[in-house]
C-alpha cells in the first residue's frame, strides 16, 4: 500500500525565514508525489509534483521540493516565508500500483509570524 | 473556466435523512474522486471513477454510494445520514497525474 507521513501538524515560522515542511512516503515502486495547499474555506490547489523526471521540483509561489529516494522523502521548502503562505499543506502520493488514485497525508498547518 | 463545481456549499441534515452531493467538471477528465476531510485526518478517499459507467470503492466507502452516468458528473449519495458523516466533502477530477478540486461541501448531520 502507498502512503505518506507528514511530520509536524503545525509549523510556525517568522516572516522571511526558511519554510521546511516534511513528507515521507511509503511505496514499493517509484511513486508520483505532490504537494497541495489549502487556504481557509477553499479547495486544494497543486503546488508542485514529482513524476520521475528531475529530483528537484519547482512549483508555484517560490516553493520547491526534492525527491530523495534513499530517504523516501519529499520535503517542501521555501527560502523566505511570506504572510500569504499561511495555509494548510498536504503531501500526496499516487502510483502505478494504485492507478490514478491520490492518497493524502494528514496535513501541516503553516503559521507565519510577522 | 469553471473546473470542478460542487453543490451545495453547505448543508445541515437530520439523522436518517438522505441527500446527494453534486459534482460536475468541464475539463473532460476521465478520473473523478470523492474525498472527505476531517480535522487532523487529512483527506480520505470515499469512491473514485476511471470513466463513465465505472466506479470503485476507496478507503472509507461505507454509508455512501456513487454513480457515473456521464464523463462530467459524479454525484455522491448519502442514504441514511449519521453524525459520523459530518465532514467537508471534496470532489476532484484528474488528468496527467494532476488533480483539480472543487470548493467543497460542508455537511453537518444533527
Amino acid at each position: 500500500a502507498q502512503s505518506v507521513t507528514q511530520l509536524g501538524s503545525h509549523v510556525s515560522v517568522s516572516e522571511g525565514a526558511l519554510v521546511l515542511l516534511r513528507c515521507n512516503y511509503s511505496s514499493s515502486v517509484p511513486p508520483y508525489l505532490f504537494w497541495y495547499v489549502q487556504y481557509p474555506n477553499q479547495g486544494l490547489q497543486l503546488l508542485l509534483k514529482y513524476t520521475s523526471a528531475a529530483t528537484l521540483v519547482k512549483g508555484i509561489n517560490g516553493f520547491e521540493a526534492e525527491f530523495k529516494k534513499s530517504e523516501t522523502s519529499f520535503h517542501l521548502t521555501k527560502p523566505s516565508a511570506h504572510m500569504s503562505d499561511a495555509a494548510e499543506y498536504f503531501c500526496a502520493v499516487s502510483g502505478t500500483v494504485t492507478g490514478n488514485q491520490f492518497y493524502f497525508g494528514t496535513g501541516t498547518s503553516l503559521t507565519v509570524i510577522p | 473556466n469553471a473546473g470542478v463545481t460542487q453543490t451545495p456549499k453547505f448543508r445541515i441534515l437530520k439523522i436518517g435523512q438522505s441527500m446527494t452531493l453534486q459534482c460536475t467538471q468541464d475539463m473532460n477528465h476521465n478520473y473523478m474522486y470523492w474525498y472527505r476531510q476531517d480535522p487532523g485526518m487529512g483527506l480520505k478517499l470515499i469512491y473514485y471513477s476511471v470513466g463513465a459507467g465505472i466506479t470503485d470503492k476507496g478507503e472509507v466507502p461505507n454509508g455512501y454510494n456513487v454513480s457515473r452516468s456521464t464523463t462530467e458528473d459524479f454525484p455522491l449519495r448519502l442514504e441514511l445520514a449519521a453524525p459520523s458523516q459530518t465532514s467537508v466533502y471534496f470532489c476532484a477530477s484528474s488528468r496527467d497525474r494532476e488533480a483539480f478540486f472543487g470548493q467543497g461541501t460542508r455537511l453537518t448531520v444533527v
